[in-house]
Formats: C-alpha cells, sequence, structure tokens
C-alpha cells in the first residue's frame, strides 16, 4: 500500500475538466509540498507540476495543482487526447527522515 | 540536461549488481540525487537519496541494509550498489536529478536500467 492514495483511475471527454486526488497525512502532503509526474506510456516520467501549483518551463497551463490539509489535487482543463498517461504525486515524508514517497499512480483515459 | 543509466542486467537471487549513471549538462555537484524504481506494471517507488556532497542519504525501508548509494561528483556519476537481490527488486531503475531526503523535487529522469532477478 503506498503512502499517498491516489484513485487508480479517471477518465474524462476532450475538453473536459478532470481532477485527480492524492491523499496523505500531516507528516507528508500536510508539511511539505507536493509534486506530480506524468508518465506516457512507454516513457520516463516528466515534473508536471512542483511545490503544490508550479509549472516547469514547457508545461502547458491546463494543467494546475493544489492543496488543502493533508491532501493535494491536480486539475487538467481543456482535456487532450495526448493527456492519457498515468499521473503520479509525491512529497517527502518526516516521518520516514525526509524519504520520498508516492502515490500508488492514477491512469487517465481520454475518452 | 541528460542521466544515461547503465550497469542492470539479469542476476540471481542473493545476487549482487552495481548500477551507474552519468549526468551531464549540468553542474552535477549542486543536486542531490536519487534512484526510482518502477516494477513491471507497477507504479513509482522511490528507493534511495543522497545529498549533493554525498554527506547525507536515505533509503526506502524495502531496500535498508542491502542497497548503497554514492556519488563521484569528480565524475558527474550516481551510483547504487545492490546486494542480496530479491525476486521483487525487478523492475526498471530510474536515475533521478533531485529527491534527496527533505531534499529538492526530483525534475530530470534518466530512461532507466532494467533489473531482472530471477533462477
Amino acid at each position: 500500500q503506498s503512502v499517498l492514495t491516489q484513485p487508480p483511475s479517471a477518465s474524462g471527454t476532450p475538453g473536459q475538466r478532470v481532477t485527480i486526488s492524492c491523499s496523505g497525512s500531516s507528516s507528508n502532503i500536510g508539511s511539505n509540498t507536493v509534486n506530480w509526474y506524468q508518465q506516457l506510456p512507454g516513457t520516463a516520467p516528466k515534473l508536471l507540476i512542483f511545490d503544490y501549483n508550479q509549472r516547469p518551463s514547457g508545461v502547458p497551463d491546463r494543467f494546475s495543482g493544489s492543496k488543502s490539509g493533508t491532501s493535494a489535487s491536480l486539475a487538467i482543463s481543456g482535456l487532450q487526447s495526448e493527456d492519457e498517461a498515468d499521473y503520479y504525486c509525491a512529497a517527502c515524508d518526516d516521518r520516514l527522515n525526509g524519504n520520498w514517497v508516492f502515490g500508488g499512480g492514477t491512469k487517465l483515459t481520454v475518452l | 540536461v541528460q542521466l544515461v543509466e547503465s550497469g542492470g542486467g539479469v542476476v540471481r537471487p542473493g545476487g549482487s549488481l552495481r548500477l551507474s549513471c552519468a549526468a551531464s549538462g549540468f553542474t552535477f555537484d549542486d543536486y542531490g540525487m536519487s534512484w526510482v524504481r518502477q516494477a513491471p506494471g507497477k507504479g513509482l517507488e522511490w528507493v534511495s537519496g543522497i545529498y549533493w556532497n554525498g554527506g547525507s542519504t536515505g533509503y526506502a525501508d524495502s531496500v535498508q541494509g542491502r542497497f548503497t548509494i554514492s556519488r563521484d561528483n569528480a565524475k558527474n556519476s550516481l551510483y547504487l550498489q545492490m546486494n542480496s537481490l530479491r525476486a521483487e527488486d525487478t523492475a526498471l531503475y530510474h536515475c533521478v536529478r533531485g529527491g534527496s531526503p527533505r531534499g529538492y523535487h526530483m525534475d530530470v529522469w534518466g530512461q532507466g536500467t532494467t533489473v531482472t532477478v530471477s533462477s
């Protein structure tokens, strides 16, 4: 079982807005920043969001992140077919000496 | 910015392997580094991280006592010594910039090297 909990799957139609949740605890999301990664089939993960809501250069502003208490969310607006991928959240965990933990991943399907 | 892993292969349970990662395109000793693995069909698992100067390291519980992370800043290289390998260590191992304990986020990933533990 992953320390951070994500729904295993999500789906939406082109143009729709989709949200993926990541639930943790006071020792990880509650006290440390959250990052999100996108993994397209057969490729290495790519940083999508860091420090809760910051986008690296080149990531479209359709992707946004937020946090509330011990949970975080990734929102994708204007869904496109190329957004079909696995998405992972990650954070440091103070109970694990600051080691990093990942969510189990959410497979996003664009219908 | 590039990270290139090597050293993967097929090994019997109880055996050892040493993974290497060659970094280029950035100032290597400005960053903590880490290893993240992905078992076939499974999610991401942070394995180990090391500070920019090697002064502090961290390990997932699943590999503590069996794996050792190290780095050579003069060679822009990261390493992972894996001993007492088990079937459940079978995975694609990614070298990642960032990801040291309480450190900078993981922002650049290598393509990975495959480790298969099988008799």
